[in-house]
């Protein structure tokens, strides 16, 4: 089975500055990576995703992520932070297998940007 | 911009009583999820489809929640009776390829009184 970390529930940080949502991962199997934002009474949106290939992966609106499999990590980062970005975020896992590919999410990091 | 349609966006339904929430993926999308989100937690999977087929319901409280999707196309995911610790965001999901990435629509917050 897999299980994801989010070790920080929220994170504030003013506008301009640079911000890193962390995410730990455990599974016996290799896996895909995601992070998927979500905005008040709406549903997710896939910021970015890592299935092979380089390890620093670029999403959508400046965001993007670095797999580390030694570390089990995939942390989120941008380098400027906007008041448009406080939302909630959730780091998911799949294990590369076939058959139902379940995503396994983990509790979210609450980002709140500060004018 | 095609969108995963879940209706209704509210629900408030008293313990014991039926609720059924709907979905209606995006076009050509075959593979169908829904998940039950928890305040403060991430999403869980329910139930996967694929097509008409049942892929994974191992997480679906079975005897109290169904779903279906008949026609491989919209799904219906029901609860009888609800109970208080219903209470959640239920979000619905579709891909293409799965899980590769899923599209999903704004959800049913339910609450149980």
């Amino acid at each position: 089975a897999q299980s994801v970390t989010q070790l920080d529930s929220q994170v504030p940080v003013f506008e301009e500055a640079p911000v890193e949502l962390r995410c730990n991962y455990s599974s016996s199997v290799s896996v895909y990576l995601f992070w998927y934002v979500q905005y008040p009474n709406q549903g997710l949106q896939l910021l970015l995703k890592y299935l092979s290939g380089s390890t620093l992966v670029k999403g959508i609106n400046g965001f993007e992520a670095e797999f580390n499999k030694s570390q089990t990590s995939f942390h989120l980062r941008k380098p400027s932070v906007h008041i448009s970005d406080t939302a909630e975020y959730f780091c998911a896992v799949s294990a590369i297998q076939t058959g139902a590919n379940n995503l396994f999410f983990g509790t979210g990091t609450r980002l709140t940007v500060i004018p | 911009e095609a969108e995963v349609a879940q209706s209704p966006r509210y629900k408030i339904t008293e313990k014991s009583q039926a609720v059924a929430f709907w979905c209606d993926p995006i076009s050509g999308h075959a593979t169908l999820y829904w998940y039950r989100q928890i305040l403060g937690q991430g999403p869980e999977l329910l139930v996967q489809f694929q097509d008409e087929s049942v892929v994974d319901d191992s997480q679906l409280p079975k005897d109290r929640f169904s779903a279906e999707r008949l026609k491989g196309v919209d799904s219906t995911l029901k609860i009888q009776p609800a109970e208080l610790g219903d209470s959640a965001m239920y979000l619905c999901a579709s891909s293409l390829v799965d899980p590769f990435e899923q599209y999903f629509g704004p959800g049913t917050r339910l609450t149980v009184t």
